[in-house]
């Protein structure tokens, strides 16, 4: 069974500035995807990148990329530009290549400052 | 657009009671799950779906079952329920396996807040 480890239950950061956050895993697969959910008050779930293990090139979308380091299954996320709007819960999850199981880490609780 | 549509979004529950929350897509999605979520503990996997007639059991399927009679809909249902039960539930689908034609990401519905005293 693989684990998401999230090792920051909370975070903040001032607005326009730069966070990371960090997430780890476990797994004895060789092929997987990664996600990075946030989840606002709203509490919809929302995607907001996604990376394969099978590419060794870092995933990017807009102010949002990773660091994805498969030989010590680590899977960041930096937020660039921090806006009030990314205030929110952030998952890592890690799925596998079956695509029928999806585990999710605890949780990261971001708040951005004005 | 529906996307994924979850009801009822609140329900109060006593001990021992019976209930079902629906989900049902519209985007033609093989793949359905629904998970629980627990302060602290994200998302945990409870039963899943890869088409119609086909379920499986995830990570905490103990309490729960699930039927998949057409592509659209995954109800879950609790038999007897408990006050452990109490969580937020979602209802999530894709196209299907990651490794396939599908994208392997998730579209969840917005959540059903369930209260079991």
């Amino acid at each position: 069974a693989q684990t998401v480890t999230q090792s920051q239950p909370e975070m903040s950061v001032q607005e326009a500035e730069t966070v990371t956050l960090s997430c780890t895993y476990d797994t004895s697969e060789s092929n997987y995807y990664l996600f990075w959910y946030k989840q606002p008050p709203s509490r919809q779930m929302i995607l907001v990148i996604r990376q394969e293990a099978y590419k060794q090139q870092n995933a990017t979308e807009n102010r949002f990329s990773v660091n994805f380091q498969k030989a010590a299954k680590s899977f960041s996320l930096k937020i660039s530009d921090s806006q009030l709007g990314d205030t929110a819960m952030y998952f890592c999850a890690f799925m596998n290549y079956a695509g029928n199981m999806l585990t999710f880490g605890g949780g990261t609780r971001l708040m951005v400052k004005p | 657009n529906a996307g994924v549509t979850q009801t009822p979004k609140f329900q109060v529950l006593k001990t021992g009671q019976s209930m079902t929350l629906q989900c049902a897509q519209d985007m033609n999605h093989e793949y359905m799950s629904w998970y629980r979520q627990d302060p602290g503990m994200g998302l945990r996997l409870i039963h899943y779906s890869v088409g119609a007639g086909i379920t499986d059991q995830g990570e905490v399927p103990n309490g729960y079952n699930v039927s998949r009679s057409t592509t659209e809909d995954f109800p879950l249902r609790l038999l007897s329920a408990a006050p452990s039960q109490t969580s937020v539930y979602f209802c999530a689908s894709s196209y299907g396996p990651s490794g396939g034609a599908g994208t392997g990401e998730l579209f969840f519905g917005e959540g059903s807040r369930l209260t079991v005293l």
